[in-house]
Protein backbone atom coordinates (compact mmCIF):
# COMPACT_ATOMS: atom_id res chain seq x y z
CA UNK A 1 0.00 0.00 0.00
CA UNK A 2 1.46 3.28 -1.29
CA UNK A 3 1.10 6.06 1.41
CA UNK A 4 1.83 9.04 -0.67
CA UNK A 5 0.10 9.06 -3.37
CA UNK A 6 1.26 11.60 -6.32
CA UNK A 7 -0.70 13.35 -8.92
CA UNK A 8 -0.19 13.66 -12.05
CA UNK A 9 1.76 10.71 -12.81
CA UNK A 10 3.00 12.42 -15.76
CA UNK A 11 3.36 15.66 -16.93
CA UNK A 12 4.17 17.15 -20.44
CA UNK A 13 4.22 20.51 -20.89
CA UNK A 14 6.16 23.48 -22.80
CA UNK A 15 8.78 26.09 -21.51
CA UNK A 16 7.13 28.97 -19.79
CA UNK A 17 4.50 27.16 -18.48
CA UNK A 18 2.70 26.98 -14.96
CA UNK A 19 2.66 23.70 -12.86
CA UNK A 20 1.91 22.27 -10.04
CA UNK A 21 2.16 18.73 -8.67
CA UNK A 22 0.12 17.19 -5.24
CA UNK A 23 1.20 14.53 -3.30
CA UNK A 24 -1.55 13.47 -1.15
CA UNK A 25 -1.97 11.06 2.39
CA UNK A 26 -4.73 9.92 4.54
CA UNK A 27 -1.31 9.46 7.75
CA UNK A 28 0.10 12.54 9.21
CA UNK A 29 3.61 13.16 9.12
CA UNK A 30 6.41 14.64 10.79
CA UNK A 31 7.98 16.47 7.86
CA UNK A 32 7.62 16.47 4.06
CA UNK A 33 10.57 16.30 1.84
CA UNK A 34 10.42 17.00 -2.03
CA UNK A 35 13.71 15.45 -4.18
CA UNK A 36 14.07 15.64 -7.79
CA UNK A 37 15.87 12.92 -9.57
CA UNK A 38 16.86 12.29 -13.06
CA UNK A 39 17.93 9.00 -14.88
CA UNK A 40 20.28 7.17 -13.58
CA UNK A 41 21.02 9.14 -10.57
CA UNK A 42 20.02 8.68 -6.99
CA UNK A 43 17.62 11.69 -5.78
CA UNK A 44 18.44 14.67 -4.91
CA UNK A 45 16.69 17.14 -1.73
CA UNK A 46 15.02 20.30 -3.02
CA UNK A 47 12.92 21.31 0.44
CA UNK A 48 11.99 19.85 3.78
CA UNK A 49 8.87 21.42 5.22
CA UNK A 50 8.04 20.66 8.96
CA UNK A 51 5.29 22.94 9.85
CA UNK A 52 1.38 22.80 8.64
CA UNK A 53 0.51 25.66 6.49
CA UNK A 54 4.27 26.07 5.84
CA UNK A 55 5.21 27.91 2.34
CA UNK A 56 8.91 27.57 1.22
CA UNK A 57 10.22 29.19 -2.02
CA UNK A 58 13.18 27.97 -4.12
CA UNK A 59 13.09 30.32 -7.06
CA UNK A 60 10.71 29.25 -9.60
CA UNK A 61 9.54 26.61 -7.00
CA UNK A 62 7.26 27.19 -3.74
CA UNK A 63 6.34 24.14 -1.57
CA UNK A 64 3.24 23.93 0.42
CA UNK A 65 2.83 21.53 3.40
CA UNK A 66 -0.82 20.74 4.13
CA UNK A 67 -2.40 22.37 7.47
CA UNK A 68 -3.02 19.29 9.00
CA UNK A 69 0.41 17.62 7.23
CA UNK A 70 -1.33 15.11 5.19
CA UNK A 71 -0.80 16.59 1.78
CA UNK A 72 1.88 19.05 -0.07
CA UNK A 73 1.89 20.37 -3.03
CA UNK A 74 4.97 21.67 -5.15
CA UNK A 75 4.16 24.67 -7.74
CA UNK A 76 6.51 25.49 -10.40
CA UNK A 77 6.49 29.25 -12.30
CA UNK A 78 7.77 29.62 -15.74
CA UNK A 79 9.21 25.94 -16.20
CA UNK A 80 12.13 25.02 -18.16
CA UNK A 81 14.18 22.30 -20.30
CA UNK A 82 16.02 21.75 -16.75
CA UNK A 83 13.33 21.30 -14.80
CA UNK A 84 12.56 17.96 -16.48
CA UNK A 85 13.26 14.91 -13.93
CA UNK A 86 10.77 13.04 -11.69
CA UNK A 87 9.62 14.53 -8.55
CA UNK A 88 9.25 12.75 -5.44
CA UNK A 89 7.65 13.46 -2.75
CA UNK A 90 8.88 11.72 0.96
CA UNK A 91 7.15 11.72 3.84
CA UNK A 92 8.58 10.65 7.61
CA UNK A 93 6.21 9.51 10.35
CA UNK A 94 8.74 10.04 13.39
CA UNK A 95 10.31 12.61 15.58
CA UNK A 96 11.73 15.52 13.92
CA UNK A 97 15.73 14.65 14.75
CA UNK A 98 15.42 11.21 15.06
CA UNK A 99 16.31 9.28 11.88
CA UNK A 100 13.38 7.84 10.89
CA UNK A 101 12.88 6.00 7.74
CA UNK A 102 11.46 7.87 4.44
CA UNK A 103 8.34 6.91 2.59
CA UNK A 104 8.38 7.67 -0.72
CA UNK A 105 5.36 9.15 -2.96
CA UNK A 106 4.60 7.38 -6.20
CA UNK A 107 6.50 10.11 -7.93
CA UNK A 108 5.74 12.91 -11.29
CA UNK A 109 7.46 12.38 -14.16
CA UNK A 110 7.99 15.97 -15.47
CA UNK A 111 9.23 16.50 -19.17
CA UNK A 112 9.48 20.16 -19.99
CA UNK A 113 10.11 20.77 -23.59
CA UNK A 114 11.06 23.90 -26.13
CA UNK B 1 27.43 19.45 1.87
CA UNK B 2 27.17 15.77 2.69
CA UNK B 3 28.45 12.64 0.19
CA UNK B 4 27.56 9.15 -0.60
CA UNK B 5 29.64 7.64 -2.99
CA UNK B 6 27.64 3.96 -4.12
CA UNK B 7 29.95 1.32 -6.03
CA UNK B 8 29.50 0.28 -8.63
CA UNK B 9 27.30 2.26 -10.92
CA UNK B 10 26.29 -0.64 -13.07
CA UNK B 11 26.83 -4.40 -13.15
CA UNK B 12 26.29 -6.76 -15.17
CA UNK B 13 26.08 -10.52 -13.99
CA UNK B 14 25.06 -13.74 -14.76
CA UNK B 15 21.69 -15.81 -13.47
CA UNK B 16 22.84 -17.41 -10.17
CA UNK B 17 26.25 -15.26 -9.18
CA UNK B 18 26.24 -12.64 -6.17
CA UNK B 19 26.63 -9.38 -6.65
CA UNK B 20 28.32 -6.62 -3.96
CA UNK B 21 27.26 -2.79 -3.89
CA UNK B 22 28.93 -0.42 -1.90
CA UNK B 23 27.54 2.40 0.27
CA UNK B 24 30.65 4.79 1.62
CA UNK B 25 29.77 7.87 3.68
CA UNK B 26 32.80 9.85 2.25
CA UNK B 27 33.06 12.85 4.89
CA UNK B 28 30.79 12.26 7.99
CA UNK B 29 29.78 8.80 10.06
CA UNK B 30 26.89 7.50 9.09
CA UNK B 31 24.93 5.51 11.97
CA UNK B 32 21.97 4.65 9.83
CA UNK B 33 21.84 3.78 5.85
CA UNK B 34 18.86 3.12 4.26
CA UNK B 35 18.52 0.73 1.37
CA UNK B 36 16.14 1.21 -1.67
CA UNK B 37 14.99 -0.38 -4.96
CA UNK B 38 13.40 1.54 -7.64
CA UNK B 39 11.45 0.12 -10.77
CA UNK B 40 12.20 1.74 -14.15
CA UNK B 41 9.85 4.55 -13.89
CA UNK B 42 8.56 4.10 -10.80
CA UNK B 43 9.27 5.26 -6.87
CA UNK B 44 11.62 4.46 -4.55
CA UNK B 45 10.93 1.38 -2.09
CA UNK B 46 12.53 0.99 0.95
CA UNK B 47 14.49 -2.59 1.43
CA UNK B 48 15.82 -2.24 4.64
CA UNK B 49 17.51 -0.23 7.02
CA UNK B 50 21.00 -0.82 8.04
CA UNK B 51 22.37 -0.06 11.66
CA UNK B 52 26.01 0.14 12.11
CA UNK B 53 27.00 -2.67 14.13
CA UNK B 54 23.95 -4.47 14.19
CA UNK B 55 21.44 -6.50 12.17
CA UNK B 56 19.54 -4.72 9.53
CA UNK B 57 16.22 -3.91 9.61
CA UNK B 58 13.93 -5.34 6.56
CA UNK B 59 10.57 -4.16 4.89
CA UNK B 60 7.88 -6.63 5.25
CA UNK B 61 8.19 -8.30 1.88
CA UNK B 62 12.21 -8.46 1.01
CA UNK B 63 14.29 -11.67 1.80
CA UNK B 64 17.32 -11.09 4.41
CA UNK B 65 18.69 -13.70 3.10
CA UNK B 66 18.47 -13.00 -0.29
CA UNK B 67 19.86 -8.94 0.23
CA UNK B 68 22.43 -9.46 2.65
CA UNK B 69 23.34 -6.43 4.03
CA UNK B 70 26.29 -5.84 6.38
CA UNK B 71 27.06 -1.91 8.01
CA UNK B 72 30.52 -2.70 9.55
CA UNK B 73 31.66 0.95 10.14
CA UNK B 74 30.09 4.74 10.55
CA UNK B 75 31.06 4.79 6.85
CA UNK B 76 30.57 1.75 4.98
CA UNK B 77 27.50 -0.15 4.27
CA UNK B 78 27.39 -2.93 1.86
CA UNK B 79 24.04 -4.70 0.09
CA UNK B 80 24.77 -8.48 -1.65
CA UNK B 81 22.14 -9.52 -3.60
CA UNK B 82 22.60 -13.02 -3.86
CA UNK B 83 22.04 -16.22 -6.46
CA UNK B 84 20.38 -13.31 -8.76
CA UNK B 85 17.81 -13.85 -10.74
CA UNK B 86 16.11 -11.47 -13.87
CA UNK B 87 13.85 -10.73 -11.53
CA UNK B 88 16.42 -8.40 -9.55
CA UNK B 89 17.34 -6.86 -11.97
CA UNK B 90 16.68 -2.70 -10.95
CA UNK B 91 18.22 0.24 -9.83
CA UNK B 92 19.36 0.17 -6.35
CA UNK B 93 20.12 3.58 -3.79
CA UNK B 94 21.77 3.84 -0.39
CA UNK B 95 21.38 7.25 1.07
CA UNK B 96 22.99 8.00 5.08
CA UNK B 97 21.50 10.34 7.45
CA UNK B 98 24.11 12.50 9.19
CA UNK B 99 24.44 12.80 12.60
CA UNK B 100 22.48 15.96 14.14
CA UNK B 101 21.07 16.68 10.93
CA UNK B 102 19.11 13.50 10.16
CA UNK B 103 15.83 15.39 8.96
CA UNK B 104 18.16 15.27 5.19
CA UNK B 105 19.33 12.10 3.80
CA UNK B 106 22.15 12.11 1.43
CA UNK B 107 21.59 9.67 -1.57
CA UNK B 108 24.36 7.67 -3.33
CA UNK B 109 23.91 8.00 -7.30
CA UNK B 110 22.58 4.19 -7.52
CA UNK B 111 24.03 1.44 -8.95
CA UNK B 112 21.96 -0.36 -12.10
CA UNK B 113 21.86 -3.94 -11.88
CA UNK B 114 21.13 -6.37 -14.86
CA UNK B 115 20.76 -9.97 -14.55
CA UNK B 116 20.85 -12.22 -17.48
Amino acid sequence: TQLLEQSPQFLSIQEGENLTVYCNSSSVFSSLQWYRQEPGEGPVLLVTVVTGGEVKKLKRLTFQFGDARKDSSLHITAAQTGDTGLYLCAGRRGKTGTASKLTFGTGTRLQVTL
Amino acid sequence: GAVVSQHPSRVICKSGTSVKIECRSLDFQATTMFWYRQFPKQSLMLMATSNEGSKATYEQGVEKDKFLINHASLTLSTLTVTSAHPEDSSFYICSASTPGQSEKLFFGSGTQLSVL
